[in-house]
């Protein structure tokens, strides 16, 4: 079975820039996640989508941060424009729905300078 | 709300001797926990979860954890140490269903890093 895919792994922008990532979760699962993981820090939850709709985006930067399900199925993270302080790795994870195990992706690294 | 603390952000061990790494949580009402690891450039891989019954569980690679509701703790532990086992770990505690589709997210600890000696 694949595992949650992530797209592209490594990033490195200017601040001011913008920069997208994607993400295509396990087929079938209805639910996923977007995290940020700043180094030495645990992950932390930006947004969650049940199928195409979002269940929870409370601590998710929305002045610069956006994200969308396309379909319910593949996912993309946007951020516009960067700071600094946006330079982590972006976790993508899904789940088959709210409660069931969850399933991380690789992550996209994401360097601001 | 709740929230989680792994108590040691480094913990290092001899090949061979115990593995402990600590885990206590914050939640109004019992939580489901779990246990990932993460090694270097790649993503959260889960090692064990608890949600109902019996308090001890296992996981892969050798790992169990306890939960001790009196304690709000959810320790990791493993007999013996392997150099494979060096990576960073992370406590996690979710919701359980309370109704709709908002719940089930993960809220994470710091993280331990495991280092192993030979």
């Amino acid at each position: 079975e694949a595992g949650v895919a992530q797209s592209p792994r490594y990033k490195i922008i200017e601040k001011r820039q913008s920069v997208a990532f994607w993400c295509n979760p396990i087929s079938g699962h209805a639910t996923l996640y977007w995290y940020q993981q700043i180094l030495g820090q645990g992950p932390k939850l930006l947004i969650q989508f049940q199928n195409n709709g979002v269940v929870d985006d409370s601590q998710l930067p929305k002045d610069r941060f956006s994200a969308e399900r396309l379909k319910g199925v593949d996912s993309t993270l946007k951020i516009q424009p960067a700071k600094l302080e946006d330079s982590a790795v972006y976790l993508c994870a899904s789940s088959l729905e709210p409660g069931n195990t969850i399933y991380f992706g690789e992550g996209s690294w994401l360097t601001v300078v | 709300a709740q929230s989680v603390t792994q108590l040691g952000s480094h913990v290092s061990v001899s090949e061979g001797a115990l593995v402990l790494l600590r885990c206590n949580y914050s939640s109004s009402v019992p939580p489901y926990l779990f246990w990932y690891v993460q090694y270097p450039n790649q993503g959260l891989q889960l090692l064990l979860k608890y949600t109902t019954g019996a308090t001890l569980v296992k996981g892969i690679n050798g790992f169990e954890a306890e939960f001790k509701k009196s304690e709000t703790s959810f320790h990791l532990t493993k007999p013996s140490a392997h150099m494979s086992d060096a990576a960073e770990y992370f406590c996690a505690v979710s919701d359980r269903y309370a109704g709709g589709t908002s719940y089930g997210k993960l809220t994470f600890g710091q993280g331990t890093i495991l280092t192993v000696h030979p």
